[in-house]
């Protein structure tokens, strides 16, 4: 099976404008989650989506959005970019198989997103 | 807020030699425990996940116990090799509804392996 893919890989933006980055899970994977991980606070929880819905959120400000395809595919929306928003960005996708809680999840590359 | 602490924050070690690191969790409310290894430039690949007290996993040279009723988990490598040089992580998913999908990660354990 392919792994969980994300794009684009590099992105460079300048503050004030906003990002889309997309995230495609293993396929047959139901649930994505979505990190941002930066040298000082490590990998931080974003939000989940399971069947197109958002079942999880983290403590990130309304500019953080997301959503979910019926294929599973995931997309996050970030707004208004500041220059604390450069991090790389992870999803990951598990199969639900547990039910949602102890599932292995399986992390993409990441997008590394620098914010001028 | 969750606290999940590892220790050491870095570790040196050379070809051949065994270490292990520790990874502290609240101890209450517990559900699972996962471990993590994050090569540069690569995806974390999840190693284990542990949820019973006591719970013991092997995978090749890597192993990892748990003990839930005091909140830690250790990770042991056995003749580490070069190759396993890399961020080790731990996370913690506590038990209840909020925890779909989400994982609350230490600051990892950074292993550096000497020829």
């Amino acid at each position: 099976k392919a792994g969980v893919t994300q794009t684009p890989r590099y992105l460079i933006k300048t503050r004030g404008q906003q990002v889309t980055l997309s995230c495609s899970p293993i396929s047959g994977h139901r649930s994505v989650s979505w990190y941002q991980q930066t040298p000082g606070q490590g990998l931080q929880f974003l939000f989940e989506y399971f069947s197109e819905t958002q079942r999880n959120k983290g403590n990130f400000p309304g500019r953080f959005s997301g959503r979910q395809f019926s294929n599973s595919r995931s997309e996050m929306n970030v707004s208004t970019l500041e220059l604390g928003d450069s991090a790389l960005y992870l999803c990951a996708s598990s199969s639900h198989a547990s039910g949602g809680i102890t599932d292995t999840q399986y992390f993409g590359p990441g997008t590394r997103l620098t914010v001028l | 807020i969750l606290n999940v602490e590892q220790s050491p924050q870095s570790l040196h070690v050379q070809e051949g030699d065994s270490t292990n690191f520790t990874c502290s969790f609240p101890s209450s409310n517990f559900y699972a425990l996962h471990w993590y290894r994050w090569e540069t430039a690569k995806s974390p690949e999840a190693l284990f996940v542990m949820t019973l007290n006591g719970d013991e996993k092997k995978k090749g040279r890597i192993s990892a116990t748990l003990n839930t009723k005091e909140g830690y988990s250790y990770l042991y490598i056995k003749g580490s090799q070069p190759e396993d040089s890399a961020t080790y992580l731990c996370a913690f998913t506590p038990a209840g509804g909020t925890s779909y999908g989400k994982l609350t990660f230490g600051q990892g354990t950074i292993l550096t392996v000497h020829p």
